[in-house]
């Protein structure tokens, strides 16, 4: 069971926008960044989205993230067949006592480009 | 170019412990936390801990808690995880990742993963 939830699975046809859902709870996204990542088949994981809505250089505008209160939202534009992955979200998970407890995921999501 | 290079993969008996190394190159070893995550067959991402390769200081998760040590070596720019007292739940890719700093918690750069399988 992970800390952030995701829907399992979503899909869209190429050239279509699809969003994807990240919520957490008031000691995780609701202070502080939300990451999140994209990880082909086989591969590491890859920075597509820091500091809430920030890409790393060479992740294409396609690709967008912000976040209202306890929820996120990784949105793809334009999707093409190369999308085809799994997403992750995190984010730093701090208690409400101030001890830190680490990054937390959500469970992921697998884009299918029909 | 900046990359994180990983020892090769491991099978381990129940009970054993095993040790992944991850060695910087591209950038300045001392300038980035280094975090492990461990992704097991089929399933999601999760966080083992961070250190910091300039002091040496390092926070775990709970659950790894008193099984994880991580550790450092700047004069080869290599970290080191192990971890103790496997079981075949510990089965799993392990990634060690450059944090990209400025307090945004992200992994910026990652290793290609070393696969640790535990069976008896």
């Amino acid at each position: 069971q992970s800390v952030l939830t995701q829907p399992p699975s979503v899909s869209a046809a190429p050239g279509q926008k699809v969003t994807i859902s990240c919520s957490g709870s008031s000691s995780n996204i609701g202070k502080n960044y939300v990451l999140w990542y994209q990880q082909l088949p086989g591969t590491a994981p890859k920075l597509l989205i820091y500091g809430n809505n920030k890409r790393p250089s060479g992740i294409p505008d396609r690709f967008s993230g912000s976040k209202s209160g306890t929820s996120a939202t990784l949105a793809i534009t334009g999707l093409q067949t190369g999308d085809e992955a799994d997403y992750y979200c995190g984010a730093w998970d701090s208690s409400l006592t101030g001890v830190v407890s680490g990054v937390v995921f959500g469970g992921g999501t697998k884009l299918t480009v029909l | 170019q900046v990359q994180l290079v990983q020892s090769g993969a491991e099978v381990k008996k129940p009970g054993a412990s095993v040790k992944v190394s991850c060695t910087a190159s591209g950038y300045t070893f001392t300038s980035n936390y280094i975090h492990w995550v461990r992704q097991a067959p089929g399933q999601g991402l999760e966080w083992m801990g961070i250190i910091n390769p300039s002091g040496g200081s390092r926070t775990y998760a709970q659950k790894f808690q008193g099984r994880v040590t991580m550790t450092r070596d700047t004069s080869t720019s290599t970290v080191y995880m192990e971890l103790s007292t496997l079981t075949s739940e510990d089965t799993a890719v392990y990634y060690c990742a450059r944090d990209y700093g400025g307090n945004y918690d992200a992994f910026d750069i990652w290793g290609q993963g070393t696969m640790v399988t535990v069976s008896s």
